[in-house]
């Protein structure tokens, strides 16, 4: 079956940028869509199709998807980004996959 | 805007089935492009796809869940349920609806999600 593998957290200093990256055999490959889900609430999709922000979603966010990993990158990291982050693929054989999570601790 | 509302018992006993339904509001769920989806997530832990289900009926269903998971929807009443058998602790988790956008055979994405209902299984 089809795995994602995203570190279990990730720090980073208010006004710096923020990576966080998910792996998979020929990531490159699949669409990725990324999920924020902040404490006690619903995810929310931050990218969808590698590379794309939904209205609403501010331009820091980013990602990027090639070879093995894609990376969904955070400028300018504020103190309301901090919260658990998803990524998330289409298989053919397993269909839907998601990454086990990154929590990103903005200190 | 489209808003997805979880509901059904809070509470299942082990080897029973849980079922909860999903209700739609803001949007029809029979237009094309969308899978209708429901996604768990245990307590402290990631997200885990159990299944979607097209307005027509057609699904695609979780490997590892595929024997226990039955899907439908009513399109009359704008609603989607989820039906797991055969229950243990292991099941215990959030369970979300939620849309899933399906542009192209090979892409897909979530949004909206509804707001997630705790289902615990225990007797």
């Amino acid at each position: 079956s089809y795995e994602l593998t995203q570190p279990p957290s990730v720090s980073v200093s208010p006004g710096q940028t923020a990576s966080i990256t998910c792996s998979g055999d020929k990531l490159g490959n699949k669409y990725t869509s990324w999920f924020q889900q902040k404490a006690g609430q619903s995810p929310v999709v931050v990218i969808y199709q590698d590379t794309n922000r939904p209205s609403g979603i501010p331009d820091r966010f980013s990602a990027s998807n090639s070879g093995n990993t894609a990376t969904l990158t955070i400028s300018g990291t504020q103190a309301m980004d901090e919260a658990d982050y998803h990524c998330q693929a289409w298989d053919s054989s397993t269909y839907v996959v998601f990454g086990g999570g990154t929590k990103l601790t903005v200190l | 805007q489209v808003q997805l509302q979880e509901s059904g018992p809070g509470l299942v006993k082990p080897s029973q089935t849980l079922s909860l339904t999903c209700t739609v509001s803001g949007g029809s769920i029979s237009i094309g492009g969308y899978y209708w989806s429901w996604i768990r997530q245990h307590p402290g832990k990631g997200l885990e796809w159990i299944g979607d289900i097209y307005f027509s009926g057609g699904t695609y269903y979780n490997p590892s869940l595929k024997s226990r998971v039955s899907l439908s929807v009513d399109t009359s009443k704008n609603q989607f349920s989820l039906k797991l058998s055969s229950v243990t602790a292991a099941d215990t988790a959030v369970y979300y609806c939620a849309r899933d956008r399906r542009p192209a055979a090979n892409a897909n994405w979530f949004d909206p999600w509804g707001q997630g209902t705790l289902v615990t299984v225990s007797s």
